[in-house]
């Protein structure tokens, strides 16, 4: 079935680095996207969203890029500090019937001081 | 403060009980969800509601109930018919169902 995915599970950077992390989706249909992001124990918070008629917008410290061609998702953070640490889950908009989000798995991000 | 609340944080159920999860949001938003969330698992939708009165099942909505008799408001019961509920239940509500979703916290439910 169609589904939303991450090409690497765990990442670890140094403070100060550039982060990328990435998302595969096979909706060619999907026409909306987003990243959040979720620490330890809390509910997902929203980081910036994206849809299907532009490839690249930013936010703080934060750029999606989408590339339509390949299906393929990619949260750049610059400058990555340990408050940066969280799990990161792309999402996008579900084609089936009922217009929800369907979500990755996600990527944990370890910044080491 | 605008936002999306959960209540309890913590919940602990008994085998055969009933148990009801609160989520409450002043966004004004129309559309609400609840999501389950299990250890290395991505958010697997239970049930949504996209307007007041009306509510539709997810992926994994056995042994679950919602009702949403306030745009406020949507609660979900995990009843006794759920033979695994312990995990990590999210509550987020949008503008619409296509729109992006803010979350609550979180209530953690784990079985005594």
């Amino acid at each position: 079935g169609e589904s939303v995915g991450l090409h690497l599970p765990t990442l670890s950077v140094q403070e100060g680095d550039n982060s990328i992390i990435n998302c595969a989706y096979s909706n060619s249909a999907s026409d909306y996207f987003i990243w959040y992001k979720q620490e330890s124990g809390k509910g997902p918070q929203f980081i910036i969203d994206i849809r299907s008629n532009m490839d690249k917008r930013q936010g703080q410290r934060v750029t999606v890029l989408l590339n339509k061609t390949v299906k393929h998702l990619s949260l750049q953070i610059a400058a990555t500090q340990p408050g940066d640490s969280a799990v990161y889950f792309c999402a996008e908009n579900r084609d089936s019937g009922y217009s929800t989000l369907t979500f990755g798995k996600g990527t944990m991000l370890l910044v080491s001081p | 403060d605008g936002g999306i609340t959960q209540s309890p944080k913590y919940l602990f159920r008994k085998e055969g009980q009933n148990v009801t999860l609160s989520c409450e949001q002043n966004l004004n938003h129309d559309a609400m969800y609840w999501y389950r969330q299990d250890p290395g698992q991505g958010l697997r939708l239970i049930y949504y509601s996209q307007i007041v009165n009306d509510f539709q099942k997810g992926d994994i909505a056995e042994g679950y109930s919602v009702s949403r008799e306030k745009k406020e408001s949507f609660p979900l019961t995990v009843t006794s018919a759920q033979k695994n509920p312990t995990a990590f239940y999210l509550c987020a509500s949008s503008i619409r169902t296509e729109e992006t979703q803010y979350f609550g916290p979180g209530t953690r439910l784990l079985v005594l």
